[in-house]
């Protein structure tokens, strides 16, 4: 079936720089995103999201974009800190359902 | 407010047993999905319950059942476990609401090891 998937496995970043990390999608009917972030022993934390009739979203020192065309979408990070080092994984839903799809998660390492 | 609660934390049993896991939603939410997720990979949908009622399934066998109680807690069964089924057992919970797009909270999850 179809799935989430990520560029990058593992993302390495000193403290106070930005970080982008890139997802694909191969669902063209997928119409709701969210981006979460899961530390070591706890379950995902949501961080935010974007439906489909939306290019960008942003908060608190992040901000995701979404590329329809090429069903792309991203997760930046402004000014990352070390408590940002986690896995993030971006998910996709569609057909209002509610069963989401997770890629397989990209580990972003802040180097202090 | 509490946010998603899961039992037990970590639970070890033996190929062949059963094992139940507990999920309370966060408050104001009616909807819970279950998800499973092995070392290293992302969560898989295993399914939903609205309205005391299995509404979606992912690929799952039927070892893997579910209920909802009228509180909107939930249950997860696995019977006749696998060594395959150790992973991170994940609630989540939300609203339902029109077009089915309500974002999904999730628990600290249960650590189930098959021996």
């Amino acid at each position: 079936g179809e799935s989430v998937g990520l560029h990058l496995p593992t993302l390495s970043v000193q403290e106070g720089d930005n970080s982008i990390i890139n997802c694909a999608y191969s669902n063209s009917a997928s119409d709701y995103f969210i981006w979460y972030k899961q530390e070591s022993g706890k379950g995902p934390q949501f961080i935010i999201d974007i439906r489909s009739n939306m290019d960008k979203r942003q908060g608190q020192r992040v901000t995701v974009l979404l590329n329809k065309t090429v069903k792309h979408l991203s997760l930046q990070i402004a000014a990352t800190q070390p408590g940002d080092s986690a896995v993030y994984f971006c998910a996709e839903t569609y057909n209002a359902g509610n069963m989401l799809t997770f890629g397989g998660g990209t580990r972003l390492m802040v180097k202090p | 407010d509490a946010g998603v609660t899961q039992s037990p934390t970590h639970l070890i049993k033996t190929r062949g047993q059963q094992v139940t896991l507990r999920c309370s939603p966060k408050s104001g939410h009616d909807t819970v999905s279950w998800y499973q997720q092995a070392l290293g990979q992302g969560p898989q949908f295993i399914f939903q319950y609205y309205e005391e009622e299995e509404r979606q399934r992912g690929n799952f066998p039927d070892r893997f059942s579910g209920h909802q109680f009228p509180n909107y807690s939930s249950e997860l069964n696995v019977n006749a476990l696998l060594l395959g089924d150790s992973a991170l057992y994940l609630c989540a919970s939300s609203e339902r609401g029109l077009g089915g797009q309500e974002t999904q909270y999730f628990g600290p999850g249960t650590r189930l090891l098959v021996l």
